[in-house]
C-alpha cells in the first residue's frame, strides 16, 4: 500500500510564498504529482516530478527525494486565487494516490 | 475545461438503491479512472480501464462495478447503497496505457458526479 502525508491547512499572506510538504511510502515508485483543487470543483494538473530536484513553472514549483520520500510544492507571489487544496499524489507502478490534501487560504 | 465529460452532476437516492455513473474521456484518451473522494477523505481510487479492459483495482467495494465501452466512454456502477457511500466520484482519462506519467500524459479530472444516500 502508499502512506501519504501532508499537512492539512495553512494560511498566507497575498503575495507572500508557501511551501507545502508531502511525504510518502510506497514501493515500486514512479513519479510523485501535485493537483489543485478548488472547492467542489476537478482536481487539476499542476507538477509531476520523477528524478531529484527542483521543477519550476512560472509561481510554482516542485521539488523531489526519492530517498527521503519527500516532495514540497512552493507557491510563490500569493493570489487570493491560489486558495484552493492541494493534492500530492505518489505514482505506484498503474495507481495513482493521493494524499488528503492540504488547505491554503490566502489572506489579504 | 479538462475535456473529461461527467453525468449526471447530481444525484440524490436512497440506501438500497442502484446508480450508475457515466463518464466520456477526453478525446483521444484510452485510460478511464474512477475516484472517490469522501469529506473525511482524500481521492481514493477505485479502477482504472484501458481500450475496454480492466487494468488496475484499487479499494473497490464488491458492492460497485464498473466497464468501458467500446466508444470508450465508461459507467460506474454502485448498487445496494449505503450512507456511507455519499461521496463526490470522480473519472479522469489519460493518454497512457499502463500509468499516468509525466508531463504530456497526467490524469485529466471531470467535474465529478456529487452522489448523496439518504
Amino acid at each position: 500500500g502508499q502512506n501519504i502525508d501532508q499537512p492539512t491547512e495553512m494560511t498566507a499572506t497575498e503575495g507572500a510564498i508557501v511551501q507545502i510538504n508531502c511525504t510518502y511510502q510506497t514501493s515500486g515508485f514512479n513519479g510523485l504529482f501535485w493537483y489543485q483543487q478548488h472547492a467542489g470543483e476537478a482536481p487539476t494538473f499542476l507538477s509531476y516530478n520523477v528524478l531529484d530536484g527542483l521543477e519550476e513553472k512560472g509561481r510554482f514549483s516542485s521539488f523531489l527525494s526519492r530517498s527521503k520520500g519527500y516532495s514540497y510544492l512552493l507557491l510563490k507571489e500569493l493570489q487570493m486565487k491560489d486558495s484552493a487544496s492541494y493534492l500530492c499524489a505518489a505514482l505506484n507502478d498503474y495507481k495513482l494516490s493521493f494524499g488528503a490534501g492540504t488547505t491554503v487560504t490566502v489572506r489579504a | 475545461d479538462s475535456g473529461v465529460t461527467q453525468t449526471p452532476k447530481h444525484l440524490i437516492t436512497a440506501t438500497g438503491q442502484r446508480v450508475t455513473l457515466r463518464c466520456s474521456p477526453r478525446s483521444g484518451d484510452l485510460s478511464v479512472y474512477w475516484y472517490q473522494q469522501s469529506l473525511d477523505q482524500g481521492l481514493q481510487f477505485l479502477i482504472q480501464y484501458y481500450n475496454g479492459e480492466e487494468r488496475a483495482k484499487g479499494n473497490i467495494l464488491e458492492r460497485f462495478s464498473a466497464q468501458q465501452f467500446p466508444d470508450l466512454h465508461s459507467e460506474l456502477n454502485l448498487s445496494s447503497l449505503e450512507l456511507g457511500d455519499s461521496a463526490l466520484y470522480f473519472c479522469a482519462s489519460s493518454q497512457s496505457r499502463d500509468r499516468p506519467s509525466s508531463y504530456n500524459s497526467p490524469l485529466h479530472f471531470g467535474n465529478g458526479t456529487r452522489l448523496t444516500v439518504t
